[in-house]
């Protein structure tokens, strides 16, 4: 099977802009994580869709990220505007039922 | 709350020697037990999880529930394991967190 997708891999930008990140889950996988690993950390949780519902997202900066899952595939991670302390990897994830992890392999954010 | 801590960054061991990684977690109800692993240049990836009991690549973990721990271990390292491994835990609201990682060095 194919595995997760994400794009882009690499993104440099000054801070006060904005940057978007897409994943594509693996098929039939109903639910979608994005992680945050700042270097030197372990991922921390942003937001997990269950299909196109979003089932946790207490620890997703409200004010400047948002995220969305439109029909239940695909998914976006948007920050705007970025601060220097968003420079990390975000990870994108799916399972199927909630359980064992796939992971993508990554888009490395890093803010000027 | 959730939390997972693995109180080990950097654990360094000569080839053919014991591991053990370890992890701690605090949950109050029944958790699920993972353990990842991020070798160079790869992506994390599932290495075992406690409720399929079973061994990959030599490792083994054990929930204890009385201590809060799942201990990742192998009896003989081998230079191939050398890699980030992250404890994650399953609970309410099924989310999945982690914990900081630890990077295993097996030294040749």
């Amino acid at each position: 099977e194919a595995g997760v997708a994400q794009s882009p891999r690499y993104k440099i930008i000054e801070k006060r802009q904005s940057v978007a990140f897409w994943c594509n889950p693996i098929s039939g996988h109903a639910t979608l994580y994005w992680y945050q690993q700042i270097l030197g950390q372990g991922p921390k949780l942003l937001i997990q869709f269950q299909n196109n519902g979003v089932v946790d997202d207490s620890q997703l900066p409200k004010d400047r990220f948002s995220a969305e899952r439109l029909k239940g595939v695909d998914s976006t991670l948007k920050i705007q505007p970025a601060k220097l302390e968003d420079s990390a990897v975000y990870l994108c994830a799916s399972s199927l039922e909630a359980n064992v992890l796939t992971f993508g392999a990554g888009s490395r954010l890093t803010v000027l | 709350a959730q939390r997972v801590t693995q109180p080990e960054k950097l654990l360094s061991v000569f080839k053919g020697a014991p591991v053990e990684l370890k992890c701690n977690y605090s949950y109050s109800g029944s958790p699920e037990l993972f353990w990842y692993v991020q070798y160079s240049r790869q992506r994390l990836q599932l290495l075992l999880r406690h409720i399929s009991r079973e061994s990959i690549k030599g490792f083994t973990a054990d929930l204890n529930k009385g201590e809060t721990s799942f201990h990742l271990k192998k009896p003989f390292a081998q230079e191939e394991d050398s890699a980030m491994y992250y404890c994650a835990l399953r609970g309410g609201g099924f989310k999945t967190i982690f914990g900081a990682g630890t990077r295993l060095f097996v030294k040749a």
